[in-house]
């Protein structure tokens, strides 16, 4: 079955720096990769999504990449501010197939002041 | 979007004990998942629950443990059968419409 990596476990940035934060996956035929933002006490919210047939999607200070022959996947975000502090899960589907989503085991990202 | 509710928000059991979680969607889906969230941790598909059929376990989820209902296709159920305390965690049952949308949790504590 699918399986999602992800690293770091826990990442501290600068307030205003960027954060990385980067995601493989086992099965060639996922298509779709989420992001998810997940605040203390908070359900996840999805915050970017990349789907196979592009290499990159960005959002304002939110940008993914995808690299299909690497099955790698990052999330990138600039000029990082305090409300950006959560626990951020990566994960891989397969639409179409049955859409289940695979989760990694998630990054906690602090925004030091 | 879609709009999620799950009853009971939380819940405190003693071991032994099942309890049934709900969760009703405001409109009509395919297809519902059930994910596990234990404290500090990620999420865990259990399984996915389609209106008709059974529902669809993942490895280390059965259905005599986490027995899955869907009557119809704005609800779900899930029932934690026989509690123990290793069954704590954060339950969300969540549903794919364009992207996926996740339940507020029910958050179980068994004693």
């Amino acid at each position: 079955g699918e399986n999602v990596e992800q690293h770091p476990s826990t990442l501290s940035v600068q307030e205003g720096d960027s954060a990385v934060i980067k995601c493989t996956y086992s099965d060639s035929a996922s298509n779709y990769f989420p992001w998810y933002k997940q605040e203390l006490g908070k359900r996840p919210q999805l915050i970017i999504d990349i789907r196979s047939n592009v290499g990159e999607k960005k959002d304002q200070r939110i940008a993914v990449t995808l690299n299909k022959t690497a099955k790698h996947f990052s999330l990138h975000i600039t000029e990082t501010q305090p409300e950006d502090s959560a626990v951020y899960f990566c994960a891989a589907s397969i639409v179409s197939r049955d859409d289940k989503i695979i989760f990694g085991k998630g990054t906690r990202l602090h925004i030091l002041p | 979007s879609a709009v999620i509710s799950q009853k009971p928000s939380r819940d405190i059991c003693q071991r032994g004990t099942s309890l049934t979680i709900q969760c009703q969607v405001d409109s009509q889906v395919t297809m519902m998942f059930w994910y596990r969230q234990q404290p500090g941790q990620s999420l865990t598909l259990i399984a996915t629950a389609n209106q008709g059929s059974e529902a669809t376990y993942e490895s280390g989820f059965v259905i005599d443990k986490f027995p899955i209902s869907r009557p119809n296709l704005t609800f779900s159920t899930l029932t934690v059968s026989n509690m123990s305390p290793e069954d704590s965690s954060i339950y969300l049952c969540s549903v794919e419409q364009g992207e996926q949308y996740f339940g507020p949790g029910t958050r179980l504590t068994v004693t």
